[in-house]
């Protein structure tokens, strides 16, 4: 499994956009990039996943650079709502141990 | 479509006592299945997952355990509880690519 780092906290406030960068240097080929969010007393939620280049959905725009050894979430308009932990995971096709790391606490504020 | 249950949602019990909670999926078969711990303020840790009936994998030595009696059930155990166990526990299965689903978590305080 690839190691990721991610910042342990961000602080945002309403309305701006929001990009949460993951490391991941030792990525290997067949490896995807997975981010969820998790709200206090709830289980993660998967958010976006991708493999290369860009990847948007209604939530957030994922972007991997080509060498695939980084990759940023990108929140658009954040409210405070948006205020959760999200993690970073990169795994391999077939089966995946979900191994979540610490995560990155943003705090969106007024 | 697919669904998890995890129960209960609130446990306290005494060191010493025993535990086991619950976790079952409908509308799919062969899930991969997960028990994760978080302790306050903290990430998720993984604590076991299986592949398939009877397949169980530990990846933190400790006092828990875990069984898959049915395709679709998880099972987390401790013969003995201790204080270090409270945390919130969360189950959660996978088709084995793309997303996982989580169930509502079980708050265990252990006094």
């Amino acid at each position: 499994l690839a190691k990721t780092t991610q910042p342990i906290s961000m602080d945002s406030y309403e309305g701006q956009e929001v990009n949460i960068t993951c490391s991941h240097n030792n990525i290997a080929t067949n490896d995807y990039i997975t981010w969820y969010q998790q709200f206090p007393s709830q289980g993660p939620r998967f958010i976006i996943q991708g493999y290369k280049t860009k990847v948007t959905n209604e939530v957030a725009s994922l972007f991997i650079p080509a060498d695939r050894k980084s990759s940023t979430l990108s929140l658009p308009r954040v409210s405070l709502s948006d205020t959760a932990v999200y993690y970073c995971l990169v795994e391999g096709t077939g089966f995946q141990k979900l191994v979540f790391g610490t995560g990155t606490r943003l705090l969106v504020s007024p | 479509s697919q669904t998890i249950h995890q129960w209960p949602a609130t446990l306290v019990q005494p060191v010493g006592s025993p535990l086991s909670l619950e976790c079952t999926v409908e509308g799919t078969s062969n899930p991969n299945l997960y028990w994760y711990r978080q302790a306050a303020g903290r990430g998720l840790q993984l604590l076991f997952y299986s592949v398939g009936i009877g397949q169980i994998s530990s990846e933190v030595p400790q006092n828990l355990s875990a069984s898959r009696p049915q395709d679709r059930q998880f099972i987390l155990s401790s013969k003995k509880l201790l204080l270090s166990d409270s945390g919130f526990y969360l189950c959660a299965w996978s088709p084995g690519a793309v997303e996982a689903f989580f169930g509502q978590g079980t708050r265990l305080t252990v006094v």
